[in-house]
Parts: C-alpha cells; structure tokens; sequence
C-alpha cells in the first residue's frame, strides 16, 4: 500500500523568504505526482502534475522535484507571499486516476 | 472558480435523518469522484464513476449510497450516518478515468453529524 507523508505538518516563514515542502512515499513506482493547495472552506487546486518520466515543473515561482528512486518529491515556493499561506498536499498518482494523498503542510507566510 | 460546484456548502444532521449531497461540473468531463476528508487526516477516496458508471466503491459502508444520472452530476446519499462521519465532502472531475490529467475539486460540503 502506498503510503505518503508530508513534514513538517505546519510550516511559519517571514515574507519573502523561500519555501520547501518535503513529501516522501513508500513505493516507487508511481503514475505521477501531484501538487494541491487547499485554502480554508475551499477546495483543492492544482498546481503542479509531474509524470513519472519526468523530473521536475515548473510555474511562475513554484517548482516541483520528483525523485522516484528515493521516494521523495520537493515543492519550492520562491520569495514568498502572503497569499501563499494555505494547506499544501502532496498526491501520488497510483494509476491514471487514483491518487493516495498526503495529510497536508499548513503554510503561513508572516507579513 | 474550478468549474465544479457542490451543494450545500455546510450541514447539520442527526443520526436519523436522510440528506443529500449534490455536485455539478461545468467542464464537460466524464469521470466524477468523491473524496472524504477528516480533520487532520489525508483525503480518502470514496467513489468513481467514469461515464456514468460507477467503477470503484472503496470499502465505503452502504449507509453512503452515491448515484450518478449522467456525467456532468453526482449525488451522495446519507442515511443512519455516525458522528465520526462529519468530515469534508469533496467532489471532483477530470477528463476520464484513463486520461491521467488532473482532477478539478469542488469547494466541498462540511458535514456535520450530531
């Protein structure tokens, strides 16, 4: 069973500082990988999908690693904002529709 | 806005009642899910339909009865639900079931069970 798991929980930062958000899963043979933001009363949005023959994606000033081989897959949020602050949750793409999620970094960039 | 709506946004209810949960997507997609998130917990799977069918019910007890009258809506029925059944209600679409594209979430209805 593919497990996934995101640390740290919650994550506090000053504004215009870097963000990395780390999150592992069990087995390697993946679909592809999915990064989410969830903002409070809403829903999830995407923002970012890797396929499993790639290494990383890239928009604006996110940007997403994917290391298949040791289970691991890295959010870069550059000079953050603000409004960047929400529950960021990692999904792994078991086949071409079934995703196993994470239970979510909660994010708050400080002003 | 994702293009995916759910009514209602919140909802209260006993142990007795019956209700419903509606989703309605706007994007033209045929597959359409249903995710249960519990506080501080990953979101879990429920239900999937693909073109009106459905094709995977994940070990969800039958006191959650979904129903799907065609692509662009989906239903979750409550009956005899239990406290430790107030979570989120998510619902999602996406292109199909085999498209591998990435899945439009609804805003989600917060339940709660008293």
């Amino acid at each position: 069973k593919q497990e996934v798991t995101q640390i740290p929980a919650a994550l506090s930062v000053p504004e215009g500082e870097n963000l990395v958000l780390n999150c592992s899963f069990t087995d390697s043979a993946i679909y592809n990988l999915q990064w989410f933001r969830q903002d409070p009363g809403k829903g999830l949005t995407s923002l970012l999908l890797i396929q499993s023959s790639q290494r990383e994606q890239t928009s604006g000033r996110l940007n997403a690693s994917l290391d298949k081989s040791s289970g691991r897959s890295t959010l870069y949020i550059a000079a953050s904002q603000p409004g960047d602050s929400a529950t960021y949750l990692c999904a792994v793409g078991l086949n071409d529709y079934k995703l196993s999620f994470g239970a979510g970094t909660t994010v708050t960039v400080r002003a | 806005e994702t293009g995916v709506t759910q009514t209602p946004r919140h909802l209260v209810m006993g142990m007795t009642n019956k209700k419903s949960l509606k989703c309605e997507q706007h994007l033209g997609h045929n597959a359409m899910y249903w995710y249960k998130q519990s506080a501080k917990k990953p979101l879990e799977l429920m239900f999937v339909y693909n073109f009106k069918e459905q094709t995977e019910n994940n070990s969800v007890p039958s006191r959650f009865s979904p129903e799907c009258p065609n692509s662009s809506h989906l239903f979750l029925h409550l009956h005899t639900l239990q406290p430790e059944d107030s979570a989120l209600y998510l619902c999602a679409s996406s292109q199909d079931r085999t498209s591998g594209r990435t899945q439009y979430f609804g805003p989600g209805t917060r339940l709660l069970v008293l």
